[in-house]
C-alpha cells in the first residue's frame, strides 16, 4: 500500500522553465510534508518542508504549495538550472520523529 | 559540524552470509533511523532507535536487526543475506522532539 503516490516518474525541463512535481497522500494523520533532493551517490538532503497549517512556503526559487482538502502537495522549483538535475522525493510522516513515508521518486533534468 | 557518518560506503556479500552497516548520527542528535533505498526506488523506513531501544519498526524481516549504543551511534545486522537485500541503506538521524532528519550518504551493499 502506497501512502505517497508521486508524479510525474521523470521530468525534462529547459533552464530556465518551472520544474512542478505533485503528490498525494491518504493518511489524514500526516502532519509534516518534507521534499528531498538526491543526487547520483548520495543521500537525500532536505530541501524544503511544510506543515499543513499553511497553504504555501517559499524558499528562493523552491516552493511548496499545499492543498489539505485534497491531500495533495507539490514542489515548484522556478528558474530551472542544470545543477538542479537531480531526483526528487517527497515525504511525509505523522509529525517529528515518526517514519518517514516516501514517494517513489521524480528524476528531474535541467537543459542548458 | 560533521553530518551523519556511515561506513563502510560500498560492500560485496555474498548469499547467505551476515552484514553489519554503521552510523555515526548528526551531532546533538538522539534517534537514529535505517531506510533501505532500492535502485530506482524511494527509502523504505526499516527501524528507529531511540535511548538505545528500537522505538519503530517497518514492514522488514527479523533478519534486519539493529542497536544503537550510549554514544548514539547505531550498526544495522542483516543475516542471512538474500539477492533482494541489494540496496543503498541510509542512516537518518534527528532529535525525539523535533520535525526533519539528516541523511547519511548510504552504505551500497550488493549481495552476490
Amino acid at each position: 500500500q502506497q501512502q505517497v503516490k508521486q508524479s510525474p516518474q521523470s521530468l525534462i525541463v529547459q533552464k530556465g522553465g518551472i520544474s512542478i512535481i505533485n503528490c498525494a497522500y491518504e493518511n489524514t494523520a500526516f502532519d509534516y510534508f518534507p521534499w528531498y533532493q538526491q543526487f547520483p551517490g548520495k543521500g537525500p538532503a532536505l530541501l524544503i518542508a511544510i506543515r499543513p497549517d499553511v497553504s504555501e512556503k517559499k524558499e528562493g526559487r523552491f516552493t511548496i504549495s499545499f492543498n489539505k482538502s485534497a491531500k495533495q502537495f507539490s514542489l515548484h522549483i522556478m528558474d530551472s538550472q542544470p545543477g538542479d538535475s537531480a531526483t526528487y522525493f517527497c515525504a511525509a510522516n505523522k509529525g517529528g520523529s515518526e517514519k518517514l513515508v516516501f514517494g517513489k521518486g521524480t528524476k528531474l533534468t535541467v537543459n542548458p | 559540524d560533521a553530518g551523519v557518518t556511515q561506513s563502510p560506503t560500498h560492500l560485496i556479500k555474498t548469499r547467505g552470509q551476515q552484514v553489519t552497516l554503521r552510523c555515526s548520527p548528526k551531532s546533538g542528535h538522539d534517534t537514529v533511523s535505517w531506510y533501505q533505498q532500492a535502485l530506482g526506488q524511494g527509502p523504505q523506513f526499516i527501524f528507529q532507535y531511540y535511548e538505545e531501544e528500537e522505538r519503530q519498526r517497518g514492514n522488514f524481516p527479523d533478519r534486519f536487526s539493529g542497536h544503537q549504543f550510549p554514544n548514539y551511534s547505531s550498526e544495522l545486522n542483516v543475516n542471512a543475506l538474500l539477492l533482494g537485500d541489494s540496496a543503498l541503506y541510509l542512516c537518518a538521524s534527528s532529535l525525539v522532539t523535533g520535525y526533519g532528519y539528516t541523511f547519511g550518504s548510504g552504505t551500497r551493499l550488493t549481495v552476490v
